[in-house]
């Protein structure tokens, strides 16, 4: 099955600085990687999605960007702000023998702290 | 924001229990799913449903079993809860299963804690 490892676990950065989170996938056939925010006590939000097609995408202030030969990609956040302190999570899509997907698998987290 | 909402919000039981978790989608999705978030915050997948076929994560017991009466609506059951169940369920949804339909909204959780 997929694999997905996620560095680092924790990360502080100053108001106003860049944070950049990695990932990689083990699955070669795993097509499509989001990243979800998650605030203490609330669910995972969608923040940004990539598809393999795509190289890079961005949406304002933050930016997603994937290597599908090394199989790793990337989240990054410039102008960091205090409410984008959170825990994300990057995933990827999963795919059984049977072609479907059986749901996303997971990296284990970061926590992002926005030092003020 | 309801697109995706499941009841209990908060589940407190005894060890051996028999539970039920609620999931309903108004979103018009065809795929549904289950998560578990441990103590650590680790996700992790535990069934998709879609058009009646349920893919279940190998590494799940038996005594969790999904059920879904209609497209709108997957219910997590849990039979003989043990203490290790103590978790954060999510479920979720997605339009589909092909490209451009993988995008995933959560609910808001369902906190069990087995005693």
């Amino acid at each position: 099955g997929e694999n997905v490892e996620q560095h680092p676990s924790t990360l502080s950065v100053q108001e106003g600085d860049s944070a950049v989170i990695k990932c990689t996938y083990s699955d070669s056939a795993s097509n499509y990687f989001p990243w979800y925010k998650q605030e203490l006590g609330k669910r995972p939000q969608l923040i940004i999605d990539i598809r393999s097609n795509v190289g890079e995408k961005k949406d304002q202030r933050i930016a997603v960007t994937l290597n599908k030969t090394a199989k790793h990609f990337s989240l990054h956040i410039t102008e960091t702000q205090p409410e984008d302190s959170a825990v994300y999570f990057c995933a990827a899509l999963s795919m059984y023998s049977g072609g479907g997907a059986d749901g996303l698998t997971f990296g284990k987290g970061t926590h992002l702290i926005i030092q003020p | 924001d309801t697109a995706v909402s499941q009841t209990p919000k908060y589940l407190v039981t005894q060890m051996g229990n028999d539970k039920s978790i609620k999931c309903e989608q108004n979103l018009g999705h065809d795929t549904m799913y289950w998560y578990k978030q441990d103590s650590k915050k680790f996700l992790k997948i535990m069934f998709s449903y879609n058009n009646k076929e349920l893919i279940i994560n190998e590494t799940v017991p038996n005594r969790f079993s999904p059920k879904s009466p209609d497209k709108a609506h997957l219910n997590l059951h849990i039979n003989s809860l043990e203490l290790g169940d103590s978790a954060v369920y999510f479920c979720a949804s997605s339009q589909g299963r092909v490209p451009g339909q993988e995008t995933q909204y959560f609910g808001p959780g369902t906190r069990l804690l087995v005693l």
